[in-house]
């Protein structure tokens, strides 16, 4: 079936404009994850959902940041007012069900270039 | 809190020879781990994980992982290394009910021929 996508796989910005980075889970999966990989900082936790439940924000750097997901599955991560400190590349992942030994599937990523 | 530390961020070994990755983990509680391996400008891809019972996990392309609570390690091992094994290696663990993975700054792989 199909995996985890993610698009666009790149964008470049300016700094100072917004951006919305698209992930769909794969079907039927409930929990969904925001990943930032960055050279400077690895792989840090965003934002997470898991089914109607209110998200976990707790890995937001700011309140630039936002997400939301729609009907439970396809969420839209939005990054206002960029910086050159935002470029990176955002992955998304998605499981079964949350926690646990549950394996989070991840997809391709987006790269974003703050100019 | 947990927290992952892999030792070396750069590691290069001989094709054929053994690989060993390390990695150590913090974690108030008992954790779940995991091994994930990233090619370029891909997306992370699990190579095998940790849950409960047996402590030697075995994984996909030949690597095994052994979970040491006494050492609180989880080192990746493989016997004999491949070109295509060349790629990034993360460490991860999460614990209990708790959503998200904490990983560790990642080991890259070299192979040398």
């Amino acid at each position: 079936g199909a995996g985890v996508s993610q698009s666009p796989s790149n964008k470049v910005t300016e700094k100072g404009k917004d951006v919305e980075l698209r992930c769909d889970p794969i079907s039927g999966h409930t929990a969904l994850y925001w990943y930032r990989q960055s050279l400077g900082q690895g792989l840090e936790f965003l934002i997470y959902f898991q089914g109607n439940s209110a998200p976990d924000k707790s890995g937001l750097p700011s309140d630039r940041f936002s997400a939301e997901r729609t009907g439970g599955s396809v969420s839209t991560l939005t990054i206002q007012r960029t910086q050159q400190e935002d470029s990176a590349v955002y992955l998304c992942a998605s499981s079964l069900t949350p926690g646990g030994g549950n394996e989070q599937f991840f997809g391709p990523g987006t790269r974003l270039t703050v100019l | 809190a947990q927290s992952v530390t892999q030792l070396g961020s750069h590691v290069s070994v001989s094709e054929g020879a053994l690989v060993l990755l390390r990695c150590n983990y913090s974690s108030s509680v008992p954790p779940y781990l995991f091994w994930y391996v990233q090619y370029p400008n891909q997306g992370l891809q699990l190579l095998l994980k940790y849950t409960t019972g047996a402590t030697l996990v075995k994984g996909i392309n030949g690597f095994e992982a052994e979970f040491k609570k006494s050492e609180t390690s989880f080192h990746l091992t493989k016997p004999s290394a491949h070109m295509s094994d060349a790629a990034e290696y993360f460490c991860a663990v999460r614990s209990g009910s708790q959503g998200n993975l904490i990983f560790g700054k990642g080991t890259k792989l070299s192979v040398k021929p």
